[in-house]
């Protein structure tokens, strides 16, 4: 059971813009950033989003990232099979949860 | 560009001690400000953090993992290490060593290494 609540599987077509949701709580998301991973098929994770919607230089400006009161989403626009993956959010949780929380993941498909 | 690199046995008996090295090139791990950490990830699942080691030597372990974990560093050699006791089947993922800007912010991840337990 993790932390931060992720949907497990997410679609969309390509040209789509599709979100995955990130929930925690006041001790999570609710007083500290939010960071997304991209994990593609038998690799690392990768960052994606940093500091609720900063993205890492490198990363296309079709993923979004948004944060309000203790959620979170990352957006894709204008999908591409390429970004079928593993997503995951992170953040820093204050409490004995901590210091690192991470999601369940969200498998996201492109149809 | 900084590049880690996890090594250690593929294979640990169950109650035995799970012992990996993250190797760290392309940078000093004792220069800036810090945090290196392992993750892991049981096949299928998702991400798990055990625990960091910040430059300053100071470490941070996930409570649910605190009773059987250890982390420590060489600056001679560049790389930090991960000790899990007491390991279990539950214990069997892929385990990656990352550095950390701040708690979350993970930006260079090794190619994680697969360790399984079993008798």
């Amino acid at each position: 059971q993790s932390v931060l609540t992720q949907p497990p599987s997410a679609s969309g077509t390509p040209g789509q813009r599709v979100t995955i949701s990130c929930s925690g709580s006041s001790s999570n998301i609710g007083s500290n950033y939010v960071y997304w991973y991209q994990q593609l098929p038998g690799t690392a994770p990768k960052l994606l989003i940093y500091r609720n919607n900063q993205r890492p230089s490198g990363v296309p400006d079709r993923f979004s990232g948004s944060k309000s009161g203790t959620s979170a989403s990352l957006a894709i626009s204008g999908l591409r099979s390429e970004d079928e993956a593993d997503y995951y959010c992170a953040a820093w949780d204050d409490s004995l949860s901590g210091p690192v929380v991470f999601g369940g993941g969200t498998k996201l498909t492109v149809l | 560009q900084v590049q880690l690199q996890e090594s250690g046995p593929g294979l640990v008996k169950p109650s035995q001690t799970l012992s990996l090295t993250c190797t760290v090139s392309g940078g000093s791990i004792s220069s800036g400000s810090y945090y290196w950490s392992w993750i892991r990830q049981p096949a299928g699942k998702g991400l798990e953090w055990i625990g960091r080691i910040y430059t300053s030597g100071s470490t941070n372990y996930n409570p649910s993992l605190k009773s059987r974990v250890t982390i420590s560093v060489d600056t001679s050699k560049n790389q930090f290490s991960l000790k899990l006791s007491s390991v279990t089947a539950a214990d069997t993922a892929v385990y990656y060593c990352a550095r950390s800007i701040t708690s979350g912010w993970f930006d260079y991840w090794g190619q994680g290494t697969l360790v399984t337990v079993s008798s």
